[in-house]
């Protein structure tokens, strides 16, 4: 089916350690983009990526790395987890206009 | 003040009500509106998309823009338990390329 896949689904962490998330599409979309959901505070934009080599900054940038090294992928790096990091990662594709397609998401736990 | 502003809920209403949910929002800018409903563990999924001001239709949805007001709703008519879910309002203009601005989301709760 056509969409948007991310990997891994669940996660726990430990305080410093590393990890990358992994969002894939097949809807050959230009633009992707990471969020973090968190209660109340609705979904924020952390980076984004207008075209295969290209990342730019959203909302909230800091702690997170990004690379589009491919069209299909959109990876979103942690350096260094910090319990702050306790979040759902929702990753979106879109096409034209509208038609954001979001995954069904990352639940990441930092201890 | 956020751009785009949205009741949190929870909003708890009886199976078969007319449920109301809206959003404000302060740039003059934004002329595309949507709504995307959440169901619990999964990523939100686009449900109404409406261009500028006026009524969108679609079975029991109805997307409404007033953009005098700066005012959106989303009105769900002969509401079911199925429709339980977290509804986010969202909001773009063409000078910053599209790019959604979110509400915080309400939580909709339809008691059988």
């Amino acid at each position: 089916n056509a969409g948007v896949t991310q990997t891994p689904k669940f996660r726990v962490l430990k305080t410093g350690q590393s990890m990358t998330l992994l969002c894939a599409q097949d809807m050959n979309h230009e633009y992707m983009y990471w969020y973090r959901q968190d209660p109340g505070m609705g979904l924020r934009l952390i980076h984004y990526s207008v075209g295969e080599g290209t990342t730019a900054k959203g909302e909230v940038p800091d702690g997170y790395n990004v690379s589009r090294l491919k069209k299909q992928n959109f990876l979103l790096g942690l350096e260094s987890a910090a319990p702050s990091q306790t979040s759902v990662y929702f990753c979106a594709s879109r096409d034209l206009v509208y038609g954001y397609t979001f995954g069904s998401g990352t639940r990441l736990t930092v201890v | 003040q956020k751009e785009v502003e949205q009741d949190p809920g929870p909003l708890s209403v009886p199976e078969g009500a007319i449920v109301s949910l809206n959003c404000t929002y302060s740039n003059s800018a934004f002329q595309y509106f949507m709504w995307y409903r959440q169901y619990s563990r999964k990523g939100p999924e686009l449900l109404m998309y409406t261009y500028s001001s006026g009524n969108k239709e679609d079975g029991r949805f109805t997307a409404q823009v007033d953009k005098s007001s700066k005012y959106i709703s989303l009105f769900i008519r002969d509401s079911q338990p199925s429709d339980s879910a977290t509804y986010l309002c969202a909001m773009s203009a063409v000078d910053s390329n599209y790019q959604l601005i979110w509400g915080a989301g309400t939580k909709l709760i339809i008691k059988p």
